[in-house]
């Protein structure tokens, strides 16, 4: 696609099931970022893929939260046991090896009630 | 691990006015400063970036300075509109590079435009 496509925009889950939220970046981007956003706050780091290299996981907040990138694309964040703090929008991005410039996707809103 | 300091937190600006915001950041070696725009229920797009070896680029209404000394850059937004009305993130690359390394965000600032 042209752009970073992410999966579901929206999801509604019960307090302690397990989400998996998708994320197809850019073909050919080698980078692809997760970061979490609360209403009307800033840009939360989760996890950094970059080509071959380890994931930078500094950012996950919990071992409930983790995150895999099959065959350098596409990335699945999986929330284990989700708490109402899970509540936010995630959001994907992904770069080129070449440029420093990430492009986000849509986001997707995550709501555990 | 980089850290960028953004400021402020909000502005409310009139309708032509000028809306600044600054971004600190603390390690020397980048090569890239890009700034983000993002409206309500959108993630956020590349507005506008700046390499180290200008100390000014401009793109129509958006205007960023960068002054290496101080270890700062700024989004000049000049003739606020109130389409303009939305949250601005300045970020840095953590490496040298900006290529293969990860671009650290600032806290954001929610601009708003009186009309």
């Amino acid at each position: 696609g042209a752009g970073v496509s992410q999966s579901p925009s929206n999801k509604v889950t019960e307090k302690g099931k397990d989400v998996e939220l998708r994320c197809d970046p850019i073909s050919g981007h080698t980078a692809l970022y997760w970061y979490r956003q609360s209403l009307g706050q800033g840009l939360e780091f989760l996890i950094y893929f970059q080509g071959n290299s380890a994931p930078d996981k500094s950012g996950l907040p919990s071992d409930r939260f983790s995150a895999e990138r099959t065959g350098g694309s596409v990335s699945t964040l999986t929330i284990q046991r989700t708490q109402q703090e899970d509540s936010a929008v995630y959001l994907c991005a992904s770069s080129s090896h070449r440029e420093g410039v990430a492009f986000f996707g849509q986001g997707t809103r995550l709501t555990v009630v | 691990q980089q850290q960028v300091k953004q400021s402020p937190q909000s502005l409310i600006v009139q309708k032509g006015g000028i809306s600044i915001i600054n971004c600190a950041y603390e390690n020397t070696a980048f090569d890239y400063f890009p700034w983000y725009q993002q409206f309500p229920g959108k993630g956020p797009a590349l507005l506008i970036a700046i390499r180290p070896d200008v100390s000014e680029k401009k793109e129509g209404r958006f205007t960023i300075s960068f002054n290496k000394s101080a270890k700062q850059f700024s989004l000049h937004i000049m003739d606020s509109q109130p389409g303009d009305s939305a949250t601005y993130f300045c970020a840095a690359p953590k490496g040298i590079k900006a290529a293969g390394n990860k671009l650290t965000f600032g806290g954001g600032t929610r601009v708003l435009v009186k009309p």
